[in-house]
């Protein structure tokens, strides 16, 4: 069974700062991963998904995410943090079937003026 | 285009109440997904239907039935709502291309209260 595991629940960065969300996945073959985020009262948007064919991948609103095989982690970051980031991010991981999308507990993003 | 429409939007049952959230998309795709948010847990499987005709059980059934009753349409009941059952449910749909070449598009959501 594939899963994923984000580290930290809360995340509070500065503006302009750095973001850093982390996720790790187990899996018994290559996986696909994707990031998503849920802005309040809103369902869940496509960030960026990873499908094997670069490990650096970039999405939008300036997110990009690096796989790194040797460490199962796929994190989420962004050179700059605006307020309009503030929102919930949840890593996920599909089955090579990709009928079954399975997420993490979610990190909720929260920016500081 | 209207993506992932669910209804309704908020629900109060009282234990023991059932009901059916609906589901529908327009984007034409062959698997259908009903999920529940709870805080701290992020998003869990309920059942998923992979194409039209075909159901199958998520990380967390109990309590819970599906129909998916054509390519457009998923529901999911409650036969008898208990207040486990409190959530804030997601239907999603997607299409597989190969490779990972895949989005799961979500509706608005289902903020259901169970007293």
């Amino acid at each position: 069974a594939q899963s994923v595991t984000q580290l930290g629940s809360h995340v509070s960065v500065s503006e302009g700062a750095l973001v850093l969300l982390r996720c790790n996945y187990s899996s018994s073959v290559p996986p696909y991963l994707f990031w998503y985020v849920q802005y309040p009262n809103q369902g869940l948007q496509l960030l960026l998904k990873y499908t094997s064919a670069a490990t650096l991948v970039k999405g939008i609103n300036g997110f990009e995410a690096e796989f790194k095989k040797s460490e199962t982690s796929f994190h989420l970051t962004k050179p700059s943090a605006h307020m309009s980031d503030a929102a919930e991010y949840f890593c996920a991981v599909t089955n090579n079937a990709g009928n079954m999308l399975t997420f993490g507990g979610g990190t909720r993003l929260m920016v500081k003026p | 285009n209207a993506g992932v429409t669910q209804t309704p939007k908020f629900q109060v049952l009282k234990t023991g109440q059932s009901m059916t959230l609906q589901c529908a998309q327009d984007m034409n795709h062959n698997s259908m997904y009903w999920y529940r948010q709870d805080p701290g847990m992020g998003l869990r499987l309920i059942y998923y239907s992979a194409s039209e005709g075909t159901t199958d059980k998520g990380e967390v059934p109990n309590g819970y039935n599906v129909s998916r009753l054509n390519k457009r349409e998923f529901s999911l009941r409650l036969e008898s709502a208990a207040p486990s059952q409190t959530s804030v449910y997601f239907c999603a749909s997607s299409e597989w291309r190969g490779r990972g070449n895949t989005e799961a598009f979500f509706g608005q959501g289902t903020r259901l209260t169970v007293v």
